[in-house]
C-alpha cells in the first residue's frame, strides 16, 4: 500500500464511451502525475500537476483530459478512445522534487 | 535531452546475485531510483540513491552509482523467485518547479528455481 489509490483497477470501454479514471492521495504531496504504460514501450509521462496547476502536457491527444480539483485528487477523463490507447495508466504523487509514489494503476482496454 | 536506458532481460538461478544496469543522461539529477513492478501491479519504490553517494546498501539490495560514466546498477544478493519482476531505473529531470521522473524501458528479471 503506497498511499496512492487508483480506481477502477480495470476498465473496459467502447470507442464511443466516456469514462474517468480517479487517483487519490493523502500523503500531503503537492505534485501528481499521470503515466501511461503500454506493452513494449517505456513508461510515458502524460501530465504533471503541481499545486493543482498543470505544469506539463507531454503532447497528449485531446481525447485524454486531466482534471485536478485539489492537491489530493487527480482525474483522467477519457472520450472517443482508440484501441491503441489500451494500456496501464499509472498515477503518482510526490513532494516537490522528491520521491514519487505510485498507485496500482488502472488497466484500460478499449474495444 | 533526457534518456534512461536499460537492458531488457536478465535471467538468473535462485540463490545467485542479479545485477541490473542502467545509464542516464541528465547529470543534474538529484535522485536516482529503482522501482519494481510485479505482474498486474503498479510500481513499487525499491530504493533510491542521492547523487552525492557512490553506494547504498539496503539488506539484499546494493545500488552503485558512477556519476562520471552516468551509470547506475542494482545488485540483488541471493535472488529469490519472488524477485521475478520488471525493474525500472529512473532519474528526476528538473522541469521548472516540478521534477519529472524519466524511466528506462525496464529490465525483466527471470529467476529460475
Amino acid at each position: 500500500e503506497t498511499g496512492v489509490t487508483q480506481t477502477p483497477r480495470h476498465l473496459v470501454m467502447g470507442m464511443t464511451n466516456k469514462k474517468s479514471l480517479k487517483c487519490e492521495q493523502h500523503l500531503g504531496h503537492n505534485a501528481m502525475y499521470w503515466y501511461k504504460q503500454s506493452a513494449k514501450k517505456p513508461l510515458e509521462l502524460m501530465f504533471v500537476y503541481n499545486f493543482k496547476e498543470q505544469t506539463e502536457n507531454n503532447s497528449v491527444p485531446s481525447r485524454f483530459s486531466p482534471e485536478c480539483p485539489n492537491s489530493s485528487h487527480l482525474f483522467l477523463h477519457l472520450h472517443t478512445l482508440q484501441p491503441e490507447d489500451s494500456a496501464l495508466y499509472l498515477c503518482a504523487s510526490s513532494p516537490e522534487g522528491g520521491l514519487a509514489f505510485f498507485g496500482q494503476g488502472t488497466r484500460l482496454t478499449v474495444v | 535531452g533526457e534518456d534512461v536506458e536499460q537492458s531488457l532481460f536478465l535471467s538468473v538461478r535462485e540463490g545467485d546475485s542479479s545485477v541490473i544496469n542502467c545509464t542516464y543522461t541528465d547529470s543534474s539529477s538529484t535522485y536516482l531510483y529503482w522501482y519494481k513492478q510485479e505482474p498486474g501491479a503498479g510500481l513499487q519504490l525499491l530504493t533510491y540513491i542521492f547523487s552525492n553517494m557512490d553506494m547504498k546498501q539496503d539488506q539484499r539490495l546494493t545500488v552503485l552509482l558512477n556519476k562520471k560514466d552516468k551509470h547506475l546498477s542494482l545488485r540483488i544478493a541471493d535472488t529469490q523467485t519472488g524477485d521475478s519482476a520488471i525493474y525500472f531505473c529512473a532519474e528526476i529531470f528538473d522541469s521548472g518547479n516540478t521534477g519529472k521522473l524519466i524511466f528506462g524501458q525496464g529490465t525483466t528479471l527471470q529467476v529460475k528455481p
